[in-house]
This record gives C-alpha cells, sequence and structure tokens, in this order.
C-alpha cells in the first residue's frame, strides 16, 4: 500500500482505557505530524517528528504521548481520555526541505 | 500569538461562477502559502501552494494570490464545478514544525 496508512479507522474507547493509533508512512519522508480535526478546531497541529525527534508539541495534554521508533512509523498513545478528545486523529508526512504535508486517511475516536 | 483568520466559513456559488477564498496571517516570517482541499470522509490534499517570494500562481482553474505587505493571500476558483465541492483551508509556514491552518471554508457548488 502506498502514501501514508492510519489503523484503526474508527476507535470508540472509554475514559479509563489506553490504546494506541498507528500510522506508517510509506514514501521515505523523514517528519511525521500528528493532527487532531474537530467541529472546533478544525486542523490543529499536535506534534511533529523530524528525523525521529519531536521537534513541536503544542501544548497537547500528558494523557496523549506520542512515539517515532523510526522514519516510517508513528503512534499517538492515548490514555485517560474525556469526552471532548473525540475527534478524527490524522497523521501526516513531509520530506525535510518540501512543506507540503501527505495525510493519511485519520481514526475516528469517539470517547464515551 | 501566530494565527491565520480564513473568510467566509461558508460559501455557495453557481456552477460556472467564480469561488473566493480570502486568507489573513500575522506571522511576517511565513514564507510557504498552501491550499489543501478535503472532500467529505477524505483526507486533505494539497492543491495549490505559493512561496512568499512570488505573487500569483495558477493552475488551470486554480490560483492563488500573495500580499506579503498586506499580509493575505488568496484562493480563486473559476468555472466552478460540482467536483469543487468540498472543505478548503488554507495554511501559513515558515519550517516543516510550523505550520498553522485557517478555519475552513465549506464550498458548495449549486447546478
Amino acid at each position: 500500500e502506498t502514501g501514508v496508512t492510519q489503523t484503526p479507522r474508527h476507535l470508540v474507547m472509554g475514559m479509563t482505557n489506553k490504546k494506541s493509533l498507528k500510522c506508517e508512512q510509506h514514501l521515505g519522508h523523514n517528519a511525521m505530524y500528528w493532527y487532531k480535526q474537530s467541529a472546533k478546531k478544525p486542523l490543529e497541529l499536535m506534534f511533529v517528528y523530524s528525523l525521529e525527534e519531536r521537534v513541536e508539541n503544542n501544548s497537547v495534554p500528558s494523557r496523549f504521548s506520542p512515539e517515532c521508533p523510526n522514519s516510517s512509523h508513528l503512534f499517538l498513545h492515548l490514555h485517560t481520555l474525556q469526552p471532548e478528545d473525540s475527534a478524527l486523529y490524522l497523521c501526516a508526512s513531509s520530506q525535510d526541505g518540501d512543506y507540503e504535508q501527505y495525510f493519511g486517511p485519520g481514526t475516528r475516536l469517539t470517547v464515551t | 500569538g501566530e494565527n491565520v483568520e480564513q473568510h467566509p466559513s461558508t460559501l455557495s456559488v453557481q456552477e460556472g461562477d467564480s469561488a473566493v477564498i480570502k486568507c489573513t496571517y500575522s506571522d511576517s516570517a511565513s514564507n510557504y502559502f498552501p491550499w489543501y482541499k478535503q472532500e467529505l470522509g477524505k483526507r486533505p490534499q494539497l492543491i495549490i501552494d505559493i512561496r512568499s517570494n512570488v505573487g500569483e500562481k495558477k493552475d488551470q482553474r486554480i490560483a492563488v494570490t500573495l500580499n506579503k505587505t498586506a499580509k493575505h493571500f488568496s484562493l480563486h476558483i473559476t468555472e466552478t464545478q460540482p467536483e469543487d465541492s468540498a472543505v478548503y483551508f488554507c495554511a501559513i509556514q515558515r519550517a516543516a514544525s510550523k505550520i498553522i491552518f485557517g478555519s475552513g471554508t465549506r464550498l458548495s457548488i449549486r447546478p
């Protein structure tokens, strides 16, 4: 499969659960991103990894924990989430020096 | 802080007419201005972009204009078609990790 993939595509979790979102890019890029998309804030940048190091953390609550084990994979670990965290979580990648964002299909998260 | 304002939030135009969406920003260090299109249920995709050393760029029916002095840039879609119906996002960027998106414009094309 080409491009940027995300799993799962849909996730329902309770506030006490722990789950992880996975993103994989097959484009040879060296930067990866997590975005939150909701009705209130359509495209909100959460984390940025460049060459597997976190370079940006936009004041995201600690209940969201990113992990980038290599340049092709990005995870978002979730624990003790709140109902307001329900949203579409989009992963993206780019190549250093080229700013274009290549988005994945997203994970629709519902916190009950 | 740095932000970008996008207007209008919704836009409805007759098929064949033109659509214009405008974004204003405050970060004078931004040097890259992309526009993304997100169709219903799909991922955002880049449709056109412009860098700070260029005032206008055109690609078939879409064009982007940039006024760095006034800190605003606009997306122009001519001869609109039903497949242009989507949400459009502008963004400003000054580094790979420094990107801010506008709030989006929902464009509807009336047949």
